[in-house]
């Protein structure tokens, strides 16, 4: 089982509709990013989390520390927004300062 | 503006043949990372440093070797042992805030090996 996994692997959404990505993990974690991927391969931070709710724009993230959960949520989509989501969570054990990586959630918004 | 860059965007490489990706960051950044990403799988850490003239392996080192001669640059050699080095390949910084670790990326290096 990996320790960071995500849902879903694939989303395929119409311009303006709500989207939620949902990350799960399973070990001790001092903080959580979300990151974003456009085709051409770049990774973009989006947030760091360590507790509660923050929002940047259209961009809502979340996290439940007790259910090791946390949501990334778009309102209003579109086909900008189309790109791959990844989780990624940081130990909290100090594990070679290690990020452990969600296999990511690819996002096709269609106009 | 602060970042982290990578270079060359795209690589082609004879098999057989050793070759460096280069990262550098003007961030101030004492750690510094670099990632592996292949078709449907997260990023692997291959090598992190977290200080100058000091490195660690990481996850899937083996074929790789790097360097932390100067604290923004880090470069990564893909050496002819590594048996399949195709891949993306990312380079990463961090630092410690009160919230927690942030890290920056760069734009990555997609080396294909013929």
């Amino acid at each position: 089982k990996n320790e960071v996994e995500q849902s879903p692997q694939n989303l395929t959404a119409q311009e303006g509709e709500f989207i939620t990505i949902n990350c799960s993990y399973s070990v001790g974690i001092s903080a959580l990013h979300w990151l974003q991927q456009h085709p051409g391969g770049g990774i973009v931070s989006l947030f760091m989390l360590s507790s509660g709710k923050k929002k940047h724009g259209r961009l809502i993230a979340t996290i439940n520390i007790q259910e090791k959960h946390s949501s990334l949520h778009i309102t209003a989509s579109h086909p900008r927004d189309s790109a791959v989501y990844i989780c990624a969570v940081r130990r909290t054990y100090n594990y070679g300062q290690n990020f452990v990586f969600g296999p990511g959630t690819r996002l096709s918004v269609l106009p | 503006d602060g970042g982290i860059t990578q270079s060359p965007k795209y690589l082609f490489r004879k098999e057989g043949q050793n070759v460096t990706l280069s990262c550098e960051q003007n961030l101030n950044h004492d750690a510094m990372y670099w990632y592996r990403q292949d078709p449907g799988q997260g990023l692997r850490l291959i090598y992190y440093s977290q200080i100058v003239n000091d490195f660690q392996k990481g996850d899937i080192a083996e074929g790789y070797s790097v360097s932390r001669e100067k604290k923004e640059s880090f470069p990564l050699t893909v050496t002819s042992a590594q048996k399949n080095p195709t891949a993306f390949y990312l380079c990463a910084s961090s630092i410690v805030r009160q919230g927690g670790t942030e890290a920056f990326f760069g734009q990555g290096t997609r080396l294909t090996v013929v």
